[in-house]
């Protein structure tokens, strides 16, 4: 079965500094993982997606995760926060198996303090 | 152009009452979905289709019913709501149901009084 574990509830940082927003997965299958971000009051928009082709998989907004087998991580980082970052990120598992459900993590609010 | 849209985005029933929610998407995708996202933002797969066939339905009170009449729209039918039924309802599609990055509504925000 797979499951996704955000690491931290909150997380703060100031403009102009690094992001780092953890997700460690289970899967028993070769996982597809995805970070989605959620502005206040909007809908879900896909940062970047992990599909088993390179490991270092770059998305919008200057957003990257790496994918670590070893470490059934996921982590999302950024080199430089700003104020339009604040909201919530979802760490998301799908299975290989067709019909399967994205797993979504239980969220990470990013704040960002000027 | 609006890719996944929903209507309403706002809806405030009595408890008892039945209501819908309407999703269509102009992506072209095979699969849509139900999600609901409670109050703390938790996010929880109801239901899926694919080419207007039923391929997820998770354990959601039969109350909660949805209608594919063509590819691009994936209605929900709530009857009888309930004050726990109060949510942000999201709709998403995919081109396909394997492996396939979703594309989210706005959402409906459900508040039943």
């Amino acid at each position: 079965a797979q499951s996704v574990t955000q690491l931290d509830s909150h997380v703060s940082v100031s403009e102009g500094t690094p992001v780092l927003l953890r997700c460690n997965y289970s899967s028993s299958y070769s996982p597809s993982l995805f970070w989605y971000v959620q502005h206040p009051n909007k809908g879900l928009q896909l940062l970047l997606k992990y599909t088993s082709a390179a490991t270092l998989v770059k998305g919008i907004n200057g957003f990257e995760a790496e994918f670590k087998k070893s470490e059934t991580s996921f982590h999302l980082t950024k080199p430089s926060a700003h104020m339009s970052d604040a909201a919530e990120y979802f760490c998301v598992v799908s299975g290989a198996q067709a019909g399967t459900a994205l797993i979504f993590g239980k969220g990470t609010t990013l704040s960002v303090s000027s | 152009d609006t890719a996944v849209s929903q209507t309403p985005k706002y809806l405030v029933t009595q408890m008892g009452n039945d209501k819908s929610i309407k999703c269509e998407q102009n992506l072209g995708h095979d699969t849509m979905y139900w999600y609901k996202q409670d109050s703390k933002k938790f996010l929880k797969i109801m239901f899926s289709y694919n080419n207007k066939e039923l391929i997820i339905n998770e354990t959601v009170p039969n109350r909660f019913s949805p209608k594919s009449p063509d590819k691009a729209h994936l209605n929900l039918h709530i009857n009888s709501l309930e004050l726990g039924d109060s949510a942000v309802y999201f709709c998403a599609s995919s081109l396909t149901w394997v492996r396939s990055e979703q594309y989210f509504g706005p959402g409906t925000r459900l508040t039943v009084t």
